[in-house]
């Protein structure tokens, strides 16, 4: 089957724009996450879907942030009033239902983000 | 910080010989994960160990967690110039799945 789709690949946007951002998840896995990654560093975790509601979004850097899933499904990473430090590659991941012991992630290709 | 360390940041091998990647953690955890990235891109699972493993294999890679050091190893053996990316170990601390990645390995297999 296929495997995590992300929308679009890459973004060039103008500083103060707004953008979305989606992900499309695999086929049954209830649980979505978005990450975010600057270079040369590994992904820092922004939010956490299980089902339509965010289970976590501890990670979200401000109030500029913003992720949606309204039908557990698909869902879109909103950016509002882009800043510099904003261009990075953001990542989405899905997962199954998690259990006790943890499940395996499975990453998209990303986004990847660049704010002039 | 819950972040784990990576060593070494970068290692730079010949084809055929083995790498050893290690990661270290702070707290107790429900599982760790290994991932490659080739350029900055999609992260791809390698393997998930849990926290009652010691050891798990796929094809040429072996991956042991030692919970009373809070560590795990990733080794390639026979390495291959298609081996070359990056290498990242991600903790779940049972915080409803959201994994904490180290800084990555940069691994360069020279052929």
């Amino acid at each position: 089957g296929a495997g995590v789709s992300q929308t679009p690949s890459n973004k060039v946007t103008e500083k103060g724009k707004y953008v979305e951002l989606r992900c499309d998840p695999i086929s049954g896995h209830t649980a979505l996450y978005w990450y975010r990654q600057s270079l040369g560093q590994g992904p820092e975790f922004l939010i956490y879907f299980q089902g339509t509601g965010a289970a976590d979004d501890s990670g979200l850097p401000n109030d500029r942030f913003f992720a949606v899933r309204p039908e557990g499904s698909v869902s879109t990473l909103k950016i509002q009033r882009t800043e510099r430090g904003d261009s990075a590659v953001y990542l989405c991941a899905s997962s199954l239902p998690t259990s006790g012991t943890g499940e395996t992630q499975y990453f998209g290709p990303g986004t990847r983000l660049l704010v002039l | 910080s819950q972040q784990g360390e990576e060593d070494p940041q970068a290692l730079s091998i010949q084809e055929g010989e083995n790498a050893t990647m290690n990661c270290s953690y702070k707290t107790s955890i429900n599982n760790l994960q290994w991932y490659r990235q080739n350029s900055g891109r999609g992260l791809v699972h390698l393997i998930l160990i849990r926290s009652n493993e010691r050891e798990k294999h796929s094809g040429r890679l072996r991956v042991t967690l030692d919970t009373s050091k809070k560590s795990s190893s990733l080794l390639i053996t026979a390495s291959r110039a298609a081996d070359t990316a990056s290498y990242f170990c991600a903790t779940d601390y049972n915080q409803g799945g959201k994994l904490i990645f180290g800084q990555g390995t940069e691994l360069s297999v020279k052929p």
